[in-house]
């Protein structure tokens, strides 16, 4: 199946910091990328929809300014974590729909930021 | 997409069968069933879907019920490394972001 890569697998930052976390699509063009969340012991939740080339569309209750996401190409998809605070510490995931597949989503590994 | 029940969690010996109920007594005539599989600290990874036939692939087998109002997802010999959270999702083909419910925690022990 297409493989969705995410980046890096794990991150620990400084409160107050900015952390990057990049989703790419490995052998498919991906116009429309999903960011999403989650606490322990809880289901995904969703955050974002990406796609590129215009402005991601936030889920209620998920701040754009906080959340910053950016689909600049058809395999790159980032979400920066700005101003982390220690509830942000979760383990984040993105996925990637191709055009040209049957229509099931790929995952990424997904990224879990701890901040102090 | 279509409300999904599954229990909350199942037990199941290694080398047996796995059966994973799933009811979607809402689910619309477009609307695929969909299973996917958390294995503890990884993404999500697509098992299989369908739409009103029984669909087989190299992981599970999926039994739709003929009203659509519920499936089945079959692992038929179960390891220890099945041992995940199993979401069942009905949503449109190719539509847009998938939304997961609870799941059920399947357990597979020796």
């Amino acid at each position: 199946g297409a493989v969705v890569s995410q980046h890096p697998s794990w991150v620990i930052c400084k409160s107050g910091t900015s952390v990057k976390i990049e989703c790419r699509s490995l052998d498919f063009q991906a116009t429309t990328m999903f960011w999403y969340r989650q606490f322990p012991k809880q289901s995904l939740m969703l955050m974002a929809t990406s796609n590129e080339g215009s402005k991601a569309t936030y889920e209620q209750g998920v701040e754009k300014d906080k959340f910053l996401i950016n689909h600049a190409s058809l395999t790159l998809s980032t979400l920066t974590v700005t101003s982390a605070h220690p509830e942000d510490s979760s383990f984040y995931i993105c996925s990637a729909k191709s055009e040209s597949n049957t229509g099931e989503l790929f995952f990424g590994e997904g990224s879990r930021l701890t901040v102090l | 997409d279509a409300k999904t029940t599954q229990p909350p969690s199942m037990d199941c010996a290694e080398g047996r069968a796995a059966n994973l109920p799933c009811n979607h007594s809402t689910i619309s005539g477009n609307e695929y069933v969909y299973w996917y599989r958390q294995i503890h600290s990884q993404g999500p990874q697509y098992i299989i879907h369908g739409l009103k036939n029984n669909e087989t692939n190299e992981m599970a087998s999926l039994i739709i019920t003929e009203d659509r109002k519920s499936s089945t997802l079959i692992l038929p010999h179960a390891t220890l490394r099945d041992t995940a959270v199993y979401y069942c999702i009905a949503t449109t083909r190719g539509g847009t972001a998938l939304i997961f419910g609870k799941g059920t925690t399947l357990s597979v022990s020796s």
